[in-house]
């Protein structure tokens, strides 16, 4: 168990609809990460968060945003979602605000199929 | 994209053998990581190594990194069945971007 928690596990729902995913990082961390694996693009990185502000920004569409609360969990929201976007979602929690020089630990992720 | 390149795609062997993957990237790197992902679930971080080493282990874990290739490979010793699971290498470039990439994975299958 790496301490970070995602909720849901599942969620199924139609094109065009808007969803919310929540990700609640290991107690300490200030750094959320967000990760999309598919299996025609594989794991790309979408976005991080550290200490409530927007840090780096990957391949994200624009349809997606995310945010920070004060409280340090953070959500991703995908609008107008299309066939393409069925995936598994991770989020990924570090100590610090360089992405990749701290160990990032992953939550079990969200599955997202789009009908 | 896709920054690292595993190879092979598929690996099976039998319990206690040795496991060797390999990955291969493009760009200059500050470290490079290996993940492992059981069906799935999440990542688990294994082991990093950063541009100025060339050996690491951790336990079954031996990682070696060769810069003038922009080449590294995983080698698991005396494999076990719960070994079985993907396996990724990540890398994070020694440019401003410090962003893990990663690379498309080996699938390994240990058989009891």
């Amino acid at each position: 168990d790496s301490g970070v928690t995602q909720t849901p596990k599942h969620l199924i729902t139609a094109t065009g609809q808007r969803v919310t995913l929540r990700c609640s990082p290991r107690s300490g961390d200030l750094s959320v990460y967000w990760y999309q694996q598919s299996l025609d693009q594989g794991l790309q990185f979408l976005i991080q968060y550290y200490n409530g502000e927007e840090r780096a920004k990957g391949n994200i569409l624009e349809r997606f945003s995310a945010q920070q609360f004060p409280d340090l969990h953070s959500e991703l929201n995908l609008s107008s979602l299309e066939l393409g976007d069925s995936a598994l979602y991770f989020c990924a929690s570090s100590v610090g605000s360089s992405g990749g020089i701290n160990e990032q630990f992953f939550g079990p992720g969200t599955r997202l199929t789009v009908l | 994209s896709q920054q690292g390149e595993e190879d092979p795609q598929a690996l099976s062997i039998q319990e206690g053998e040795n496991a060797t993957m390999n990955c291969s990237y493009k760009t200059s790197i500050n470290n490079l990581q290996w993940y492992r992902q059981n069906s799935g679930r999440g990542l688990v971080h294994l082991i990093l190594i950063r541009s100025n080493e060339r050996e690491k282990h951790s336990g079954r874990l031996r990682v070696t990194l060769d810069t003038s290739k922009k080449s590294s490979s995983l080698l698991i010793t005396a494999s076990r069945a719960a070994d079985t699971a993907s396996y990724f290498c990540a890398t994070v470039s020694s440019g401003s971007a410090r962003q893990l990439t990663f690379g498309s994975g080996t699938q390994l299958t240990v058989l009891p």
